[in-house]
């Protein structure tokens, strides 16, 4: 049984490029949330996604991010227009639903030139 | 917004000592949970604590959640050089649904 996946793990855009980061859920998993974590911080939670909903986008910049998770397919986090302090890992983790217990991807790191 | 303060940030200890951390709210948590985050890797669920009072054990790993539900403490014994790492607390505050907020982190350094 495969665990969180997370695709690129590293990632490289120049600034004003798009970044786009993949995450397939656990088998079984309908929940998906995506965090972002800077240097030495812990995880700072972004958006949280049901399939074909998104349920609670707060954590997530107004502009240039967006969040999907289509009935077929991965989940993805994009990020328009990136600029330096976009860098960071971003993390994906899902759960079966309802239920606390997230079980995290390795992380998509992205460095901003 | 929620915030967790985990204490001590770092710390560095022989291997074959015990250690502890714990984690503080400034509000009430229904659910704690410590996950282990290995460098360059996601972090890794250890315990998880659903009820004031719990003591929940896995392994060398012990952690308690706090009668006041705005604390929770995780103690490792006998430490080995592969329990070097970041370790978070983290939970879903009262009426927070599944906004999970993390700790600051404790880093450990095991010295062999």
């Amino acid at each position: 049984n495969a665990g969180v996946m997370q695709n690129p793990r590293h990632l490289v855009r120049r600034r004003g490029q798009e970044a786009r980061l993949r995450c397939s859920p656990m088998k079984g998993h309908s929940h998906v949330y995506w965090y972002r974590q800077l240097p030495e911080e812990g995880l700072k939670f972004m958006v949280y996604l049901q399939k074909e909903n998104i349920i609670d986008e707060s954590g997530m910049p107004k502009e240039r991010f967006s969040a999907e998770f289509p009935k077929e397919g991965p989940s993805i986090l994009r990020i328009q227009q990136v600029v330096r302090g976009d860098s960071a890992a971003y993390f994906c983790a899902s759960s079966p639903g309802g239920q606390e217990t997230q079980y995290f991807g390795p992380g998509t790191r992205l460095l901003v030139l | 917004g929620q915030q967790l303060n985990q204490s001590p940030q770092s710390m560095f200890i022989q291997e074959g000592e015990d250690v502890s951390m714990n984690c503080t709210s400034s509000s009430i948590f229904n659910t704690w949970l410590w996950y282990k985050q290995d460098p360059g890797e996601g972090p890794v669920l250890l315990i998880a604590l659903y009820k004031a009072g719990e003591l929940t054990s896995n392994g060398r790993l012990t952690a308690q959640f706090g009668i006041t539900r705005k604390d929770s403490f995780l103690n490792i014994s006998a430490s080995i050089p592969s329990d070097v790492g970041i370790y978070f607390c983290a939970g879903p505050p009262v009426g927070g649904y599944q906004k999970v907020t993390f700790g600051t982190g404790t880093k450990l350094q095991v010295i062999p």
